[in-house]
């Protein structure tokens, strides 16, 4: 069965610095999609950035980036220059197979972030 | 404008009462879902609908019921609310047939007491 794990409740970085959200992955399935979603404290979902389990390259959206690392079943999301906006809750989450499962998105339990001034 | 649109915004419930959320896309996309998100746990599927006419459990479907109704809306229904019902739902759709466009509601915050 599919599971995405989040391990870091809380963050906090420094602003302007660059900072790692970790998520690590479990699925069967070779075909697959990584989505990372950013939640601020009036409550929608904003997608940030998607990684499919055969591109090549890391995704990069602005200044967020995945770091793939396909072997080891991690997608981490690498926000550089970090701004006090950053401030959220961070998902992971996960589809497994283009055609199976409905198309339904898993999510981790997330990582909740802190810019400081 | 075009997105997923989730009534009612907030709701409080008593234990026992029963209730249903409303959703609905104008994007016409073939595929709808329910999740609900505690503190914690992050956001779980209740149930999903993968295209017209049919719908499946999810993760967490005990005490919901779904209605698939017509392509554009899929409605949950509590049919006795307890308080671990408590929570905030959110309703999304996308294309099945392709990774992208997932487009989540607003929320609904129900408190069951």
């Amino acid at each position: 069965a599919q599971k995405i794990t989040q391990t870091q409740p809380g963050m906090f970085v420094q602003e302007k610095e660059a900072v790692t959200l970790d998520c690590t992955y479990d699925t069967s399935d070779p075909s697959y999609g990584l989505f990372w979603y950013k939640q601020p404290s009036s409550g929608e979902m904003i997608f940030l950035i998607y990684q499919g389990s055969y591109d090549q390259q890391n995704a990069t959206e602005g200044r967020y980036s995945l770091n793939f690392q396909k072997a080891r079943k991690s997608a981490n999301l690498v926000i550089s220059a970090s701004q006090l906006g950053d401030s959220a809750m961070y998902f992971c989450a996960m589809r497994e197979g283009l055609r199976n499962q409905g198309g339904k998105l898993i999510f981790g339990q997330g990582t909740e972030l802190s810019v400081k001034p | 404008n075009a997105g997923v649109t989730q009534t009612p915004k907030f709701q409080v419930l008593k234990t026992g009462q029963s209730m249903t959320l409303q959703c609905a896309q104008d994007m016409n996309h073939n595929s709808m879902y329910w999740y609900r998100q505690d503190p914690g746990m992050g956001l779980r599927l209740i149930y999903y609908s993968a295209s017209e006419g049919t719908t499946d459990k999810g993760e967490v479907p005990n005490g919901y019921n779904v209605s698939r109704l017509n392509k554009r809306e899929f409605s949950l229904r509590l049919e006795s609310a307890a308080p671990s019902q408590t929570s905030v739902y959110f309703c999304a759709s996308s294309e099945a047939q392709s990774f992208y466009g997932y487009t989540f509601g607003s929320g609904t915050r129900l408190t069951v007491v």
